[in-house]
């Protein structure tokens, strides 16, 4: 059963803490990536990853890292840089490129305390 | 400046109704692409259009690519159909609309 896979669906941060979203796909995809969603504001990409070892920024990078050690594995760090890290954070995957239908997991919901 | 514009932003249907969801963009693209995505967040692809019309179900999408829209069009709304309909266009990177909010009332 392939898909995309987040965890964990909510997620709390203290002030000055880092914490890291996990995204899994088992789809052989090599393209992944990472959005933010805002209330009332379209899908902003976060970072990308078009192969293993290698990712770029996208439009709001930041405040977050991401490593692509895995085919398989894109997670994120929200790191304390980011000043307003409260949202919804949604993975997605492609066979390769941004040109081709994305398919994206169930998100994660963070919450800063 | 947003590249992707849709309309409605909110829309309520009653059930069966004819709808249409509006999408305009102002940048050069190789693929337009319209998710819906539930409470509770999760999104679903749609369509992948890049020229004409695409047909699954009672859901219809059409592009202009002269005229830089496309509508998506759901025919018998059903309760069910009740989400958030976002229209995304693929040039040299991705741009998201905000999406249409779509309630479909029994």
């Amino acid at each position: 059963d392939g898909g995309i896979t987040q965890s964990p669906k909510y997620l709390f941060r203290k002030e000055g803490q880092n914490v890291t979203l996990s995204c899994e796909q088992n789809l052989n995809h090599d393209a992944m990536y990472w959005y933010r969603q805002d209330p009332g504001q379209g899908l902003r990409l976060i970072y990308y990853s078009q192969i293993v070892n290698d990712f770029q920024k996208g439009d709001i990078a930041e405040g977050y890292s991401v490593s692509r050690e895995k085919k398989e594995s894109f997670p994120l760090t929200v790191t304390s840089a980011q000043k307003n890290p409260t949202a919804f954070y949604l993975c997605a995957s492609s066979i390769q490129g941004a040109a081709e239908t994305q398919y994206f997991g169930p998100g994660t919901r963070l919450l800063v305390l | 400046k947003n590249e992707v514009e849709q309309s409605p932003q909110n829309l309520t249907a009653q059930e069966g109704e004819f709808i249409t969801i509006n999408c305009s963009y102002s940048v050069g693209i190789s693929a337009l692409h319209w998710l819906q995505q539930h409470p509770g967040g999760g999104i679903v692809s749609l369509f992948m259009l890049s020229s004409g019309k695409k047909k699954h179900g009672r859901l219809i999408a059409t592009i202009n690519i002269q005229e830089k829209h496309s509508s998506l069009h759901i025919t018998a709304s059903h309760p069910r159909d009740s989400a958030v309909y976002i229209c995304a266009v693929t040039g040299n990177q991705f741009y998201f609309g905000t999406g249409t909010s779509l309630t479909v009332i029994p």
